[in-house]
């Protein structure tokens, strides 16, 4: 596709339970990032990945949050032993270089129980 | 500490009117300044994307304003049209190592009939 895509769209899940989430960049796109957006406030940064360097995880909020990056592509994010107050809508992003525009998914909304 | 503070938190205008909308910022070093459109359950749309040297830039009804020196930038949207009913969300790149985004909280823009 010609877009950011993620999924899966939606997630609901129990507290304590582990999931994944995906994104697809635009091909080509050497920068790549996640941020997490709860109701009706802004976005939150999470991690950036920019080309093979180290990520920038300086987002990450606690130890149970954690992304890769495979072949320089695909990415996803991985939160253990969820809490409820992970509930949020979790966004990438992707952009040709660090200094052009992101283009964004639609996002995952994950809820736990 | 690097800040961006959008005002007002939220607007309501009638269909066909103009508003502007105001970013005010401490970023240092300055690298550019974006504007991007958030409609409700999407992910935001650039707008637009200033360098320290531009001072307007147009996008269709959407104009921006930069002026460095006071760090100030404003979104101006002529002939609103309900369409333009979304959060618009100001973005500073600060020129570090990693290009460091910070994000505004929003202006949430409601258009009325």
């Amino acid at each position: 596709g010609a877009g950011v895509s993620q999924s899966p769209s939606n997630k609901v899940t129990e507290k304590g339970k582990d999931v994944e989430l995906r994104c697809d960049p635009i091909s080509g796109h050497t920068a790549l990032y996640w941020y997490r957006q709860s109701l009706g406030q802004g976005l939150e940064f999470l991690i950036y990945f920019q080309g093979n360097s180290a990520p920038d995880k300086s987002g990450l909020p606690s130890d149970r949050f954690s992304a890769e990056r495979t072949g320089g592509s695909v990415s996803t994010l991985t939160i253990q032993r969820t809490q409820q107050e992970d509930s949020a809508v979790y966004l990438c992003a992707s952009s040709l270089t660090p200094d052009q525009p992101q283009h964004f998914g639609d996002g995952t909304r994950l809820s736990i129980l | 500490k690097n800040q961006v503070e959008q005002s007002p938190q939220s607007l309501i205008i009638l269909e066909g009117k103009n508003c502007t909308l105001q970013c005010n910022y401490t970023v240092s070093p300055f690298s550019n300044l974006r504007w991007y459109k958030q409609d409700t359950g999407r992910g935001p749309v650039s707008l637009t994307i200033m360098t320290f040297s531009e001072n307007t830039k147009s996008n269709g009804r959407y104009t921006a304003t930069l002026d460095a020196d006071t760090k100030q930038s404003s979104l101006h949207i002529t002939a609103s049209q309900l369409s333009d009913s979304a959060s618009y969300i100001c973005v500073v790149s600060a020129l570090t190592g990693n290009y460091q985004l910070i994000w505004g909280a929003g202006t949430k823009l409601i258009i009325k009939p």
